[in-house]
C-alpha cells in the first residue's frame, strides 16, 4: 500500500532554510505517471500548492513564493525534498506531501497525501 | 487567478443535497481537469473526484462531480453527517504553469 510520510524539523528560525523530506513507500518514485509535489496549509486558511517534481528533476513551483523554493529528488532513497529559504512568519503551515497522478497525459489530481507536518517560523 | 472563489460556508439537514462552486477562467478550468477534496482537521485531504467527475475507489456516490464551461461544482446527495468537513477545488493552471486550489467551502450538517 502506498504511503507518503513527511519529516524535518517543526520548528525554523526566521531567515534560516526550511527544509523537509517525503518518504514514498510502496511504490517507486520513478514511476512515469506521476509527479510529486508539495501542498501547505497555513493556521486558518486554505490549500496552497508549492510545486511539483518529476523523476528526472522537472519542477513547477507556485510563482508566489518568489524562486524561494527548491525541490529535489532522490530516486535511490525513494524520496523527494522541499527546500524554502529565507523563511518568513507567513511560512508557518502544516505541510503536507502527495502523489501528483499524470496517468491522463493532465496533472490531474492529488490521489495519495502524507499526514502532513506542522512547521513554526519563529526565534 | 492564485486561488479560485468557492462559497465560504453551506449546509444542510441529514439527507439534503449541498452544492459548491468553483469559479475559474479559460487558463485552468475547461482546460484541465477539475477535482475536489474532503479535509477534516487533523487529517490529510482526501481525494473525492477527479478528471471532472471520476471517484475514486471507496468514495460513495453519494458525491458528484460536473463542469460547465469555466466553472465546477461539487454535489453531495444523502448529506450524512460524517460529510461535515472542508471541500476544495483544484485544477492545472496553464498560465501560472501550476495547481491553484478553491478558497474552501465548510459544509455544516445541521
Amino acid at each position: 500500500q502506498l504511503q507518503l510520510r513527511e519529516s524535518g524539523p517543526g520548528l525554523v528560525t526566521p531567515s534560516e532554510t526550511l527544509s523537509l523530506t517525503c518518504t514514498v513507500s510502496g511504490d517507486s518514485i520513478s514511476s512515469n505517471i506521476y509527479y510529486w509535489g508539495w501542498i501547505r496549509q497555513p493556521p486558518g486558511k486554505g490549500l496552497e500548492w508549492i510545486g511539483c517534481i518529476y523523476h528526472s528533476g522537472t519542477t513547477y513551483y507556485n510563482p508566489s513564493l518568489k524562486s524561494r523554493a527548491t525541490m529535489s529528488v532522490d530516486t535511490s532513497k525513494n524520496q523527494f525534498s522541499l527546500t524554502l529559504s529565507s523563511a518568513i512568519a507567513a511560512d508557518t503551515a502544516l505541510y503536507y506531501c502527495a502523489r501528483d497522478n499524470i496517468l491522463t497525459g493532465f496533472h490531474d489530481s492529488f490521489d495519495i497525501w502524507g499526514q502532513g507536518i506542522k512547521v513554526t517560523v519563529s526565534s | 487567478q492564485s486561488v479560485l472563489p468557492q462559497p465560504p460556508s453551506t449546509s444542510g439537514t441529514p439527507g439534503q443535497r449541498v452544492t459548491i462552486s468553483c469559479s475559474g477562467s479559460r487558463s485552468n478550468i475547461g482546460r484541465s481537469p477539475v477535482n475536489w477534496y474532503q479535509h477534516l482537521p487533523g487529517t490529510a485531504p482526501k481525494l473525492l473526484i477527479y478528471s471532472n467527475n471520476q471517484r475514486p475507489s471507496g468514495v460513495p456516490d453519494r458525491f458528484s462531480g460536473s463542469v460547465s464551461g469555466t466553472s465546477g461544482s461539487l454535489a453531495i446527495s444523502g448529506l450524512q453527517s460524517e460529510d461535515e468537513a472542508d471541500y476544495y477545488c483544484a485544477v492545472w493552471d496553464d498560465g501560472l504553469n501550476g495547481y491553484v486550489f478553491g478558497s474552501g467551502t465548510k459544509v455544516t450538517v445541521l
